[in-house]
């Protein structure tokens, strides 16, 4: 089946450091999705994806598709508390009506 | 803003009982979903749903589980005789069109089974 490995599994930095974790997959995703979630709650969509090669900003976090359709990378420049959480990316295949998940990056930031 | 509410929050149930979540998807939305999330792992696909029916399942959506809109506004998971594997965050999402994936999720039902 499709998988997404996402990586780093963890993060620790300190308040203020830019932030950036990615995706692979080896399967061709036509849409790529960044979530971040908080503890005890649900994903919350902090950015989407449509077209290989597209770079896109959201504030302070940045996303791109790879051009192979095959990874993604989210960055976050100069890091504050409230990003800490489980910043998940997730895939979509065409036709498919699912969304695949990577296992998550958890960030940490020290004061 | 709209939002997928989802109820309840915690279900405590013992192994062996069925048990029924519940959602609320965003009014104007047409697919539904099931996903779930054993703690401290990834968010895991269960079922998707259009039309009233379903339109896609993973292997984890076996026999014990089924989905219905029972009306124009909710949508529910079953489980007809839980298992302790079945502890989890259950998570429901909607989205207005198929090709437009921006997937809206609830908060989530946290399901205990002891």
């Amino acid at each position: 089946g499709q998988q997404l490995n996402q990586s780093p599994q963890s993060m620790f930095i300190q308040e203020g450091e830019d932030v950036s974790m990615n995706c692979t997959s080896s399967s061709i995703f036509n849409t790529w999705l960044w979530y971040k979630q908080d503890p005890g709650e649900g994903p919350v969509l902090l950015i989407a994806l449509y077209k290989a090669g597209e770079l896109t900003s959201n504030g302070r976090l940045t996303a791109q598709f790879g051009i192979t359709r095959k990874d993604s990378f989210l960055n976050i420049s100069a890091s504050i508390p409230s990003d800490v959480g489980i910043y998940f990316c997730a895939g979509l295949i065409q036709g498919a009506q699912k969304l695949v998940f990577g296992q998550g990056t958890r960030l940490t930031i020290n004061p | 803003e709209p939002e997928v509410t989802q109820t309840p929050s915690h279900q405590v149930t013992q192994m062996g009982q069925e048990v029924i979540l519940r959602c609320v998807p965003i009014s104007n939305h047409l697919y539904f979903y099931w996903y779930r999330q054993i703690l401290g792992q990834k968010v895991e696909f269960l079922v998707s749903f259009y039309n009233n029916e379903i339109s896609e399942k993973s292997e984890i959506f076996d026999d014990q589980f089924s989905v219905e809109r029972p009306d124009g506004s909710n949508f529910t998971l079953k489980i007809r005789s839980t298992k302790l594997e079945d502890s989890a965050m259950y998570f429901c999402a909607s989205t207005l069109d198929r090709g437009l994936t921006e997937a809206f999720f609830g908060q989530g039902t946290r399901l205990t089974v002891v």
